[in-house]
């Protein structure tokens, strides 16, 4: 089946604009996670959503992050006011649920960000 | 907080070497642990994964036996290939909701 889809793969903008990042999760997983991964590092955890709500988004840096996922299915980080420090790679995840002993992550590619 | 530490690569290896590639974590409670891996051009999955103490994970022929006295989770292979040349990460679950992930360890394989 497929697997959690990514858009775009790359995006370039200017400091100061706006940005949308979207994910589409594998059909019928409830969990969603963005992940964000810096040049050698391992991904960072920004926000999980069980359903539609937003269940820990402790990760986020700051306000001008945000994230929604309002029909509980297809999710978009937004970004706002973007900032050189905020080129990464945004990694999108999903798995079936989030308890228990953890089920396995699902990724997508990845959008890379570059702000200029 | 919860953390993973991982040895730093790049690790190079020649074909049909023994890997070992060094895992350690720090958590409250009992945490899963996981090891995904990326290829080249391609997104993290799951390689294997123990959910608790003296479990062995395995799959393609690697292995991780979950340490709690050592709060260790080291990946092993006997005889690497060279399409295993990839970045490995090692990572933990806690039931807080997010899965933590160390800094990832190139490896390399030559032929």
């Amino acid at each position: 089946g497929a697997g959690v889809s990514q858009t775009p793969s790359n995006k370039v903008t200017e400091k100061g604009k706006y940005v949308e990042l979207r994910c589409d999760p594998i059909s019928g997983h409830t969990a969603l996670y963005w992940y964000r991964q810096s040049l050698g590092q391992g991904p960072e955890f920004l926000i999980y959503f069980q359903g539609t709500g937003a269940a820990d988004d402790s990760g986020l840096p700051n306000d001008r992050f945000f994230a929604v996922r309002p029909e509980g299915s297809v999710s978009t980080l937004k970004i706002q006011r973007t900032e050189r420090g905020d080129s990464a790679v945004y990694l999108c995840a999903s798995s079936l649920n989030a308890r228990g002993e953890g089920s396995p992550l699902h990724f997508g590619n990845g959008t890379r960000l570059t702000v200029t | 907080g919860d953390s993973v530490t991982q040895m730093e690569g790049p690790v190079t290896l020649s074909e049909e070497a023994f890997l070992t590639i060094n895992c350690t974590y720090t958590a409250t409670g009992y945490p899963s642990l996981f090891w995904y891996v990326q290829y080249p051009g391609e997104g993290l999955q799951l390689l294997l994964k123990a959910t608790k103490a003296d479990d062995k994970g395995s799959n393609k022929g690697f292995e991780a036996t979950y340490r709690k006295e050592t709060t260790s989770f080291h990946l092993e292979k006997g005889s690497v290939q060279v399409s295993d040349s990839a970045v490995y990460f090692c990572a933990l679950y806690t039931g807080g909701f997010k899965t933590i992930f160390g800094a990832g360890t190139r490896l390399f394989v030559k032929a």
